[in-house]
């Protein structure tokens, strides 16, 4: 099974920080990466696609990049509603591994 | 408006068995694979089950082969997963979702719609 490994698994910011969250693959997993957003008592909402595509109606502020076996998604400038936990999913292959996710908290 | 909505779960003595049920609308649901994830308490996201356009084909995580078995019928719009021989560490939200697979240049698959999850308690 491919591996999926997230940092930091907490993070602490503030209003109209900027914040990055790493992904990394166990192995070459090509742009199949995949980042949701999850708040609590909530099912996962789909972020990013296929490592930077931007899913239809998610603000332009999430940005996503990488290839092979490192990524990361990145807010511009963190809003309210923001705060959520995000997590990795990988697509290259069965299973479909998720990371353990980032809980991105106000500062 | 796609519609994924989940019934089912609820509280079963280990060594029990549950039937999960996902009830699709909004999109010709005979089109697209179907996954199940769940979620245990303060954990995260775990897949467990997948199932190809026909039911033909599935595929289950290590900790559930054997005991899960997961299941469509396209003519009701629904996804099924029989869950038997639960036990404690089965507790967790499940979750369907439907898998959007791209081919070609761009190509991608992803999880773009999920329903509400339903929970699932193992417990004495």
């Amino acid at each position: 099974d491919i591996q999926m490994t997230q940092s930091p698994s907490s993070l602490s910011a503030s209003v109209g920080d900027r914040v990055t969250i790493t992904c990394r693959a166990s192995q070459n997993i090509s742009n199949f990466l995949n980042w949701y957003q999850q708040k609590p008592g909530k099912a996962p909402k789909l972020l990013i696609y296929a490592a930077s595509s931007l899913q239809t109606g998610v603000p332009s502020r999430f940005n996503g990049s990488g290839s092979g076996t490192d990524f990361t998604l990145t807010i511009s400038s963190l809003q309210p509603e923001d705060f959520a936990t995000y997590c990795c999913q990988q697509s290259y292959t069965t299973p479909r591994t998720f990371g353990q996710g980032t809980k991105l908290e106000i500062k | 408006e796609v519609q994924l909505v989940e019934s089912g779960g609820g509280l079963v003595q280990p060594g029990g068995s549950l039937r999960l049920s996902c009830a699709a609308s909004g999109f010709t649901f005979s089109s697209y694979w179907m996954h199940y994830v769940r979620q245990a308490p303060g954990k995260g996201l775990v897949w467990v089950s997948r199932i190809n356009v026909d039911g033909s084909s599935t595929n289950y995580a290590d900790s559930v082969k054997g005991r899960f078995t997961i299941s469509r019928d396209n003519a009701k719009n629904a996804l099924y997963l029989q869950m038997n021989s639960l036990t404690a560490e089965d507790t967790a939200v499940y979750y369907c979702a439907r898998e959007v697979t791209r081919d070609g240049y761009n190509s991608a698959r992803f999880f773009d719609y999920w329903g509400q999850g339903t929970p699932v308690t193992v417990s004495s």
